[in-house]
């Protein structure tokens, strides 16, 4: 069965500082990996996706990620981190469901990202 | 992007009532919908995977006699927590895959559902 596995549970960083979120994935197949975030009482939006080709994947809101198949990682990243983007992180694998020819997700347990002023 | 919609945000119910979520995909198709259950502080909670016009399929330890979920359409979903107890409020989530069952296809969000029992 596939698993992700977000190592850190809270990360600070102050405003403009870099970022990188941890992500590690355990899965069978080529996995599709996904980001997706979180603010307190809302549902998720989704940052951005991996299913193949390039890599190095740029999302929304500033955000990239890098598929590196040797260390089963997917990390997060952004250059200079905003204020607004303080909220819940959580990784996730789409495992393919033989049954119907698509695909579940799979959550890590999310990494809780606090910015300093 | 695509939007998906959950109604209600919130709700409070009495227990032993039932209670019903739906779930929305405003602007595109969604053969296949996806209900979570998250826990204060916790990860997301697969709970049942529906496709339009067939029965749900749920994960294990989910009680389907309790969590009805019916798909009617290609863009309406509905949960119905049945015989609500306390321990079932919580924040519900469902989610939407866009286009049909083939691969690589986008899953989207809805907002969630705060589910209070008292």
């Amino acid at each position: 069965a596939q698993s992700v596995t977000q190592p850190d549970i809270h990360i600070t960083v102050s405003e403009g500082a870099s970022l990188e979120l941890r992500c590690n994935y355990s899965y069978g197949a080529t996995p599709y990996l996904f980001w997706y975030v979180q603010s307190p009482g809302q549902g998720l939006q989704l940052l951005l996706k991996y299913f193949s080709g390039d890599t190095l994947v740029q999302g929304i809101k500033g955000f990239e990620a890098e598929f590196k198949r040797s260390q089963s990682s997917f990390n997060l990243r952004k250059p200079s981190v905003h204020w607004s983007d303080a909220a819940e992180y959580f990784c996730a694998v789409g495992a393919r469901d033989s049954g119907a020819g698509s695909y579940q997700l799979t959550f890590g347990k999310g990494t809780k990202l606090s910015v300093i002023p | 992007g695509a939007v998906v919609s959950q109604h209600p945000s919130w709700v409070i119910c009495k227990s032993g009532t039932s209670v019903k979520i739906e779930c929305r995909s405003l602007d595109f198709q969604a053969t296949t919908m996806f209900w979570y259950r998250q826990f204060p502080k916790q990860s997301l909670m697969l709970m049942a995977t529906s496709n339009e016009g067939s029965k749900a399929t749920y994960e294990q330890g989910v009680e389907k006699d309790k969590f009805l979920i019916n798909h009617a359409s290609l863009t309406l979903s509905t949960l119905t927590v049945t015989s609500a107890h306390p321990e079932d409020s919580s924040f519900y989530i469902c989610s939407a895959r866009e286009g049909g069952r083939g691969l690589g296809n986008t899953i989207y969000f809805g907002e969630g559902s705060w589910l209070t029992v008292v």
